[in-house]
Formats: structure tokens, sequence, C-alpha cells
């Protein structure tokens, strides 16, 4: 079965520096999302995008967070200067139509310290 | 807005038993979607079924079905004959306007 790609599976960075999280969507799907769960919370969405763009974005999405899709296969979350408070799993889907429901990635686990 | 509520944090049933996990939720669309996810330890986010709302069938996925309740706002997850491998947590979500909202997770303990 298609299966959404995440890597790394766990990072640990220092605050203040930038990550760069990895997603490969399934093939032949057209939306692609980022959420986020501190640990113990429930999953929050982050961002949308869509046609090479970002579609929606929340609250939690701010200046410091960028979302890119380089080549047309990889989906790349950027924290420029991560936080303590950053620290999450962060889960990358997509899905191949807006409504179907999404394949979640295995997630990366993201330790700022 | 739409908000999504599980009034039970955590829930236990006896291997092979039943067990019915509760949802809300709160929306001014008629049309929309509501999933059930899985988070097992691995803390990977499984699909496990998937309503439309303009359906009246209660959708079936193997031992997993919902009992959707439009008018009440109400969806929530039957398992039966329950395994050691159901133990994990679960979200309730609906989607809309291109995201999931997800409500709070009940955590499902399989006692064997």
């Amino acid at each position: 079965e298609p299966e959404v790609t995440q890597t790394p599976s766990h990072q640990v960075t220092q605050m203040g520096q930038e990550v760069i999280l990895r997603c490969v969507p399934i093939s032949n799907h057209l939306y692609f999302y980022w959420y986020r769960q501190i640990l113990g919370q429930k999953v929050e969405f982050l961002v949308s995008f869509y046609n090479n763009e970002i579609s929606e974005k929340s609250e939690i999405f701010d200046d410091q967070f960028s979302v890119e899709r380089p080549d047309g296969s990889n989906f790349t979350l950027k924290i420029r200067s991560t936080k303590l408070e950053d620290s999450a799993m962060y889960f990358c889907a997509s899905s191949e139509a807006e409504v179907w429901g999404y394949t979640f990635g295995s997630g990366t686990r993201l330790t700022v310290v | 807005a739409q908000t999504v509520t599980q009034s039970q944090p955590e829930m236990s049933v006896q291997e092979a038993e039943t067990v019915t996990l509760s949802c809300t939720y709160d929306t001014s669309e008629s049309d929309y979607y509501l999933f059930w996810y899985k988070q097992p330890p691995s803390r990977q986010m499984i699909l496990v079924i998937r309503q439309e709302a303009y359906k009246q069938q209660n959708a079936t996925e193997n031992r997993f079905s919902v009992n959707f309740q439009k008018a009440a706002k109400s969806f929530s997850l039957k398992i039966s004959d329950s395994q050691l491998g159901d133990a994990a947590m679960y979200f309730c979500a609906t989607e809309r306007d291109d995201k999931i909202i997800f409500g709070k997770g009940t955590r499902l303990h399989i006692l064997p």
C-alpha cells in the first residue's frame, strides 16, 4: 500500500537552529499537509498546500515556518529558528482529494534542546 | 468554528468484548466528513473509518463501525471483538475547508 514517508524519524536540534523536516507524499496525491502533536496533546493543523502554494495555515504557522515542494516529490517543512516549544511530533499527510481523508506519515519527533 | 469533543480521556475493555468511543462535534455546515484515526504507541496516525455526512448509512470497516447521528452531531466508534492490537489513542476528526480538526483523543486499553 502506498505510504507517506518522513525523514528523519527523530531529530535533536539546538534552540535557534534551523531544521528541515522532509516528507515524500504518495505520488498521485495533490494535497499536502503538516500537522504537529506536542507530547500528550492533540494533533494540530499547521498548513495545507495545493498547486504549489499554501492554501491555508493556522496561527501556529508563523513567519518562522515555511513549506516547499522543491522537486515535485518532496514536501518540506522548515523552521528557521527553533524554540523549545517547537518540540513535538510533526506529521506530514497527503490526500488525493480534499475529502477522502489523509494518509499520514509516521512522523518526525523534533526535540529542541 | 468547528470543534470536536471526545469526553472520554481513557477507556478500558476486555479482550474480545465490544467498546464504544464517543465523539460529538460542532459545525454549521451541512456537507462535511468525519473520521476516526488510530494512533498506536508508534505514534503513527492511521485512518480507521470515514463517514460522509450526507450518507445516512453508518460506515463499517471489518470490526469497526460508527453510529452517526447527524441531528445530534454525534459520531461514535464501536470496536467489536476487541484485540490487543487495538490498544491506542483514538482521535475523532472532522474535515472541512481543506483541513482536519481533531478531538483530544481517547486512550483505549485492552485488558487480556
